[in-house]
């Protein structure tokens, strides 16, 4: 059965912290992982990872695939308030279908 | 504004009632998905929707059901509603069938199945 398992569920730090989110999958057809922020109700796109090893940045956010491992990790330096959301990643199999985590609860707190 | 609107924003429907959910792509979009999201859980791909015709499908029974129409927007339906059915509905647009960029997500539709 294909799976993706986000963790830790729930994280609570305080500004300036740096987090490292954790996205492991099991799926057929693999083709890509991407990464969302959902704040609200709409999650929002951060990155799209296709080959291992190469780092995605943007910001304080950065990102990296180990396709040998199965796992991606996401990264915030210097956290802020603003970062609070939870953080969805999902696997992309042929066929387009998504797979989604959980999800990854961050608060931020000042 | 992401481009992508959804209605209606939330939605109080009894057990064993249809309901129907609209979609309007972003312009130049041409390719819907939709997803389940229950509380606390991640979205659950439904199904997509390329040039009108379902490109895909998730692990759904048929009572939900979908249709895309010609100017890219699109519906889904929920025959013979079930509580667990409660959930918030995403729509996302995408030019052409290739996940990533471009893939945008509506606000969503609060459903409420009592």
């Amino acid at each position: 059965e294909d799976k993706v398992v986000q963790s830790p569920l729930s994280l609570v730090v305080h500004e300036g912290d740096t987090v490292t989110l954790n996205c492991s999958y099991e799926v057929t057809n693999f083709r890509s992982l991407l990464w969302y922020k959902q704040e609200k109700k709409a999650p929002t796109f951060l990155f799209m990872l296709t080959s291992s090893g190469i780092e995605k940045k943007s910001g304080r956010l950065s990102s990296i695939l180990d396709k040998k491992e199965l796992f991606s990790i996401l990264n915030i330096t210097a956290t802020q308030t603003g970062d609070s959301a939870v953080y969805l990643c999902a696997a992309v199999i042929t066929g387009n279908q998504f797979y989604f985590g959980t999800g990854t609860s961050l608060t931020v707190i000042p | 504004e992401t481009g992508v609107t959804q209605s209606p924003t939330h939605l109080i429907k009894t057990r064993g009632q249809q309901v129907t959910l609209r979609c309007s792509s972003q312009s130049g979009h041409n390719t819907v998905s939709w997803y389940q999201q229950a509380l606390g859980q991640g979205p659950q791909f439904i199904f997509q929707y390329y040039r009108e015709e379902e490109n895909g499908r998730g692990n759904f029974p048929p009572r939900f059901s979908g249709l895309q129409f010609p100017n890219y927007s699109s519906e889904l339906n929920v025959n013979a509603l079930e509580l667990d059915d409660s959930a918030l509905y995403l729509c996302a647009s995408s030019y052409g069938a290739t996940p990533g960029y471009g893939y945008t997500f509506g606000s969503g539709t609060r459903l409420t199945v009592v």
